[in-house]
């Protein structure tokens, strides 16, 4: 089924150490982002691409890189893992300019202890 | 930026009684506006749209909100809640044309039999 595919579901880290969360779309849309849930804050935007090669930052990007070398795939990566990116990870992704709403993967759910 | 606020971090309804959700968007520039539903440990699915068409827009499941300029409100109703209607339910705003959308802190609902 078409859609947006998240990987992992859930994952446990040490402070320090490294991961990447990886997103991919085959719906050929221009626009991914990557967004954190946390109780009551709703959904706050890491990064955001509008085609490969193009990223910039959101609101929340300090401790997370990202990079879009395909269309369809936009990985999310934590440098150095702290207490504070304990969260749920959404990645989504539109088509730009036509009001269409976003598709959302289901979540990766990570906790860092 | 756009922005949104949702009233009522949590709102309890009866089984059969009308649910009512409310969101303010900021601009004075008429934006597309969306909301969209969270079932426990799933993703955000698209509920309904607003994209300078009708100002009454119906979604899945029964759900309808009117946009009021006047107001600058989205508010989101059904007439008759559901058992499976509990969930939490974002209000997202974007600049018409533009990709990025700005989340209200949601809204749970939770329904009494």
């Amino acid at each position: 089924n078409a859609g947006v595919t998240q990987t992992p579901k859930f994952q446990v880290l040490k402070t320090g150490q490294s991961m990447t969360l990886q997103c991919a779309q085959d719906m050929n849309h221009e626009y991914m982002s990557w967004y954190r849930q946390d109780p009551g804050m709703g959904l706050r935007l890491i990064h955001y691409s509008v085609g490969a090669g193009i990223t910039d930052q959101g609101e929340v990007p300090n401790g997370y890189n990202v990079s879009r070398s395909t269309t369809e795939d936009f990985p999310l990566r934590l440098l150095s893992a702290a207490p504070s990116q304990t969260s749920v990870y959404f990645c989504a992704s539109s088509f730009i300019g036509t009001g269409i709403g976003y598709t959302f993967g289901s979540g990766t759910r990570l906790t860092v202890v | 930026a756009q922005s949104v606020t949702q009233l009522g971090s949590h709102v309890s309804v009866s089984e059969g009684a009308l649910v009512l959700l409310r969101c303010n968007y900021s601009s004075s520039v008429p934006p597309y506006l969306f909301w969209y539903v969270q079932y426990p440990n799933q993703g955000l699915q698209l509920l309904l749209k607003y994209t300078s068409a009708a100002t009454l827009v119906k979604g899945i499941n029964g759900f309808e909100a009117e946009f009021k300029k006047s107001e600058t409100s989205f508010h989101l109703t059904k007439p008759s809640a559901h058992m499976s209607d509990a969930a939490e339910y974002f209000c997202a705003v974007s600049d018409q044309g533009d990709y990025k959308l700005s989340f209200g802190a949601g809204t749970t609902v939770t329904v009494r039999a």
